[in-house]
Order: C-alpha cells, then structure tokens, then sequence
C-alpha cells in the first residue's frame, strides 16, 4: 500500500485556470505538509497542518489555499494560475519528529 | 529563521568508493532533528538517515553513516561502498519546532 498519495502526478493547464491536487497518508501521522520544488530543485515549504489545524503558512500567494478534512488528508487548491506556478508540489507526512514521509510529487506545467 | 548551506553542488564517485556529502545549519533551537533525503531521477523523496541533535552518537543506516559536529553545526553524510543506484539528488533538512528547512541539494554521480 502506498504510505503517501498524491492526485495527480502530473497536470498541465493554461493560465488563469483553477486546479486542485489531493493528498492521502495511511501512516496515521499527525502532520502533513506542501512543498514547491523549483526547477533548481530547490525544496521550499509552502503549508503545515497538525490534526486539521493549519501550523506552518509561508509567504504563498493567497491564490493558494490548503485545505484538511481530516488528519489523513490534504489538499492544494490553486486559483488563477500563473505561468510562474508551473514546478513540482510534494505532499508529505509525520509524527513528531521521526521523518517526514513524502508523495510521488504532483509535476503542475502553466501554459 | 533557520538556514542550512550545501556548499556541494555536484559531487562525483567511482562505484565502490566512498564519499561525503556536506552540510551545516544554523538554528537557535535546542531540540532539533537533522535528515537526509535522497532524490533519484524518479524524484521521489526518500528518507535516508536522521539524527537527534541531542544524541552525541553519530547514526549509522547500512552503508550511509553521518559525523554530526554539533557545535560546528555541521552534519555530512558518508556514504560507503558506492553503488549506481545512490545516483541522485541529495538534500539536508533542518527540522524542530521551527519550520522545516532544506539544503539546496547536492547532485551525486557514482560513475562504474
């Protein structure tokens, strides 16, 4: 069984769309995570949620909004997409500080 | 605000030797944990070793190893007996309390 999903794996859309990407762990963590990975492969953390309570929200354009129903899952909502957004979005899990646990990566191309 | 510094863009190996990877940090934290992650062309990320910062014990996974010098505020990561399949990107994070902060990652070859 896969430890953390991530829907889709990749996604290419034109600007100005709306899109969302979903995230799933069957690890019973507590936390889980965004992060944006450039095309330097730079690794930056976008949200944090612990048990549904948004903890970490870096400097993200509010075009971005995270959203957790419940502590399994976590999801990125992007509104207005510009060409700028186009990079690769981890998803990621843990509990407390054992290691997070990453999704396949989400690979978003804005045309 | 925590920062941590690969100064190792790219690194290369022949297979069956060893290399060091790299890293120190910087954080006002006392309680902290320090990871290595590896990222394979298939750029999954995948957890290679952790160390807690109040271990004075160097953790040691198979054939990867680190040297944490904590009050140089270094963590390099060794890994032994090189093989092709450790080809990847390499990155350092910094976690705690804080927010989680990685390297800029180094790029490994082990050539054969």
């Amino acid at each position: 069984d896969t430890a953390v999903s991530q829907t889709p794996k990749y996604l290419v859309t034109q600007m100005g769309n709306d899109k969302s990407i979903k995230c799933e762990q069957n690890l019973g963590h507590d936390t889980m995570y965004w992060y944006k990975q450039d095309s330097k492969k730079f690794l930056k953390i976008m949200f944090s949620y612990n048990n549904k309570e948004l903890i970490i929200n870096e400097t993200v354009p509010n075009r971005f909004s995270p959203k957790s129903p419940d502590k399994a899952h976590l999801n990125l909502h992007i509104n207005s997409l510009e060409l700028g957004d186009s990079a690769v979005y981890f998803c990621a899990s843990s509990q407390a500080q054992r290691g997070q646990y990453f999704g396949p990566g989400t690979r978003l191309t804005v045309t | 605000a925590q920062t941590v510094t690969q100064s190792q863009p790219e690194m290369s190996v022949q297979e069956a030797e060893t290399v060091t990877l790299s890293c120190t940090y910087d954080t006002s934290e006392n309680n902290y944990y320090l990871f290595w992650y590896k990222q394979p062309p298939s750029r999954q990320m995948i957890l290679v070793i952790r160390q807690e910062a109040y271990k004075q014990q160097n953790a040691t996974e198979n054939r990867f190893s680190v040297n944490f010098q904590k009050a140089a505020k270094s963590f390099s990561l060794k890994i032994s007996d090189s093989q092709l399949g450790d080809t990847a990107m390499y990155f350092c994070l910094s976690g705690g309390s804080y927010i989680p902060t990685f390297g800029r990652g180094t790029s490994l070859i082990v050539h054969p």
